[in-house]
């Protein structure tokens, strides 16, 4: 089955500095990955997401890029801000095997002051 | 604005009870999903349902079933309950692409 590994585990960065977390999945047969941002003690919520058929998407500050040849993808976030301060997942979907997605251990970005 | 709740914010109970979880979503959505978050593990699905009455174990179900009655509702169910299923419980609902999550129910198992 669909694995997604992610890293880092932890990120520390300054305000100001850009983030970069990084995912790689197994199954090429996926093809839509969302990013979700988790802040303490609230829902997973969907910040930004990229279908298979697009290299690069961008919404303000975050960013995400993908290569299915690597099978891999990552999120970068820029000019990074305390709020940015969360947990972040990545997933991975098939469009087989009952839509399942599939998510990454997470990510913990520190962004400080 | 898509809303999912889960009956529960916190929960505690003790080892061998069943226990219900609940979640409900308002906008009609077919597809509903259970899962697990753990620190370092991220989001582990337990079971998903893709239409009433209609139910496929995820990545970890045992030690769980689930109940879809009605399509705005999806139970989730330990039926004895035991510590290591101690954990933060996450219903989700998605239509297309994106899902939306509930808030979260916290059980604790003692």
């Amino acid at each position: 089955g669909e694995n997604v590994e992610q890293h880092p585990s932890t990120l520390s960065v300054q305000e100001g500095d850009s983030a970069v977390i990084k995912c790689t999945y197994s199954d090429s047969a996926s093809n839509y990955f969302p990013w979700y941002k988790q802040e303490l003690g609230k829902r997973p919520q969907l910040i930004i997401d990229i279908r298979s058929n697009v290299g690069e998407k961008k919404d303000q500050r975050i960013a995400v890029t993908l290569n299915k040849t690597a099978k891999h993808f990552s999120l970068h976030i820029t000019e990074t801000q305390p709020e940015d301060s969360a947990v972040y997942f990545c997933a991975a979907r098939m469009d087989t095997g009952g839509f399942k997605t599939i998510f990454g251990a997470g990510t913990r970005l520190f962004v400080k002051a | 604005d898509v809303k999912v709740t889960q009956s529960s914010r916190y929960l505690v109970k003790r080892t061998g009870e069943k226990v219900f979880l609940e979640c409900v979503q308002d906008m009609d959505h077919e597809n509903m999903f259970w899962y697990r978050q753990d620190p370092g593990l991220g989001l582990r699905l337990i079971y998903f349902s893709y239409d009433v009455k209609m139910k496929e174990k995820g990545d970890i179900p045992e030690g769980y079933s689930v109940s879809r009655e009605k399509k705005e509702r999806f139970s989730l169910i330990l039926e004895s309950a035991s510590t290591n299923q101690t954990s933060m419980y996450l219903c989700a609902s998605r239509q297309n692409y994106e899902q939306y999550f509930g808030p979260g129910t916290r059980l604790t198992v003692t």
